[in-house]
């Protein structure tokens, strides 16, 4: 099966902007979620989708937005950008998203705001 | 106190020897316990999930967990240079199954 896959791989934005980053899931994943990986804070959970409903929230500001569509691909969007959401923004799918169902992470996007 | 703890490191072990990493956990309802290794510039992989006290053995991996103490372990036996990696350790605390929480990671490194 082919792993999970996120798009792009690399961003530049300024201060201000917004940014739409996507992540297909593995075949057959219902569920995705969504982190943000700094130095200083290391993986933080953003958000989780399953089945086009977000289920499960972290504590990040709403400029923070995602959603999923039927085929189970979700996008992420970032508003009026800021210098600290310069990060390794990774997606990780799982079957179900249930307690036993593991994460496999895909590759990553590395959001640079200028 | 922070939800899941792991030293930083560095954890500096000699190529064959054994390496141990540890983590412990805040919740006591925690159920599902993962090892991921991250190399540099990479993305998280999975290396074990552990969910019942006990060990789990994998090759040359074997997850400890002691739910009594809240504290889960990762031994790598016969380290390699290639096992040179940051390890997380991840839980999912009580009533949020699809959500990971991490620790900071340790970093291993494994010399020649």
């Amino acid at each position: 099966k082919a792993g999970v896959t996120q798009t792009p791989r690399y961003l530049i934005k300024t201060r201000g902007q917004q940014v739409t980053l996507s992540c297909s899931p593995i075949s057959g994943h219902r569920s995705v979620s969504w982190y943000q990986q700094t130095p200083g804070q290391g993986l933080q959970f953003l958000f989780e989708y399953f089945s086009e409903t977000q289920r499960n929230k972290g504590n990040f500001p709403g400029r923070f937005s995602g959603r999923q569509f039927s085929n189970s691909r979700s996008e992420m969007n970032v508003s009026t950008l800021e210098l600290g959401d310069s990060a390794l923004y990774l997606c990780a799918s799982s079957p179900q998203g249930g307690l036993a169902d593991t994460q496999y992470f895909g590759p990553g996007t590395r959001l640079t705001v200028l | 106190q922070k939800e899941v703890e792991q030293n930083s490191g560095p954890l500096s072990v000699p190529e064959g020897a054994i390496a141990s990493l540890n983590c412990t956990y805040s919740d006591r309802g925690s159920q599902s316990f993962f090892w991921y290794r991250q190399y540099s510039g990479k993305s998280p992989e999975l290396i074990m999930s552990i969910y019942s006290n006990g060990d789990k053995e994998d090759g040359r991996f074997t997850a400890q967990l002691n739910k009594a103490s809240q504290y889960v372990s990762l031994l790598i036996r016969d380290s390699q240079p290639s096992d040179s990696a940051t390890y997380l350790c991840a839980v999912t605390l009580t009533g949020t199954a699809s959500k990971l929480t991490f620790g900071t990671g340790t970093r291993l490194q494994v010399t020649l």
